[in-house]
């Protein structure tokens, strides 16, 4: 059964940069039938789609942060990784790394990491 | 973007209650469209892909319906492990959510 286990530090300052990678076991990241993803959730509130990558690279970005992101892929480590710069309180939440079925739902899921951005 | 509009925000119901839950896109998305169950502190997790093809190992009381900017999902008689959280997606350009509904025991 595939896993995938998010980690990365759980508090970040302001105007600073967030970073998280995803851990991929029991599977390969360089399958060609997926791409991998990332998703947040601020507190009680719904699900935003951040990014994808491919295991060649190849990444697209939600167009509302795509400013601030960049997604990152290490195939000897099983590894993705995603960093968003100047943070601000509104990116406190929940994130989510996920497989992404070519089609584009979401099949596996990691438990999340909860960022909270304060000084 | 397309915007997806949940339909009920939060529902009541008993167990063995039928209920449906309304998905609206605001364009047309085909029917690429997914619905997730998202239970407290927990990930979402997947119960159907292309608006009515249930993933393997949910159960058939789950059911989907739907094409280009309406959908629903519908629970055939509630378990008490299905009060939880409900998301659509589309996946017809990026990706995005619902803004989900709660579905709560009565």
């Amino acid at each position: 059964q595939l896993q995938l286990q998010e980690s990365g530090p759980g508090l970040v300052k302001p105007s600073e940069t967030l970073s998280l990678t995803c851990t991929v076991s029991s599977g390969s990241i360089s399958s060609s039938s997926h791409y991998w993803g990332w998703i947040r959730q601020p507190p009680e509130k719904g699900l935003e789609w951040i990014g994808s990558i491919y295991y060649s690279g190849s990444t697209y970005y939600n167009p509302s942060l795509k400013s601030r992101v960049t997604t990152s892929v290490d195939t000897s480590k099983n590894q993705f990784s995603l960093t968003l710069s100047s943070v601000t309180a509104a990116d406190t939440a929940v994130y989510y790394c996920a497989r992404l079925k070519l089609e584009g739902d979401f099949d596996y899921w990691g438990p999340g990491i909860l960022v909270t951005v304060s000084s | 973007d397309i915007q997806m509009t949940q339909s009920p925000s939060t529902l009541s119901a008993s167990i063995g209650d039928r209920v449906t839950i309304t998905c609206r896109a605001s364009q047309s998305i085909s029917r690429w469209l997914a619905w997730y169950q998202q239970k407290p502190g927990k990930a979402p997790k997947l119960l159907m892909s292309k608006a009515s093809t249930l993933e393997s190992g949910v159960p058939s009381r789950f059911s989907g319906s739907g094409s280009g900017t309406e959908f629903t999902l519908t629970i055939s008689s509630l378990q008490p492990d299905d009060f939880a959280t409900y998301y659509c997606q589309q996946y017809e350009s990026y990706y995005t959510f619902g803004q989900g509904t709660k579905l709560e025991i009565k």
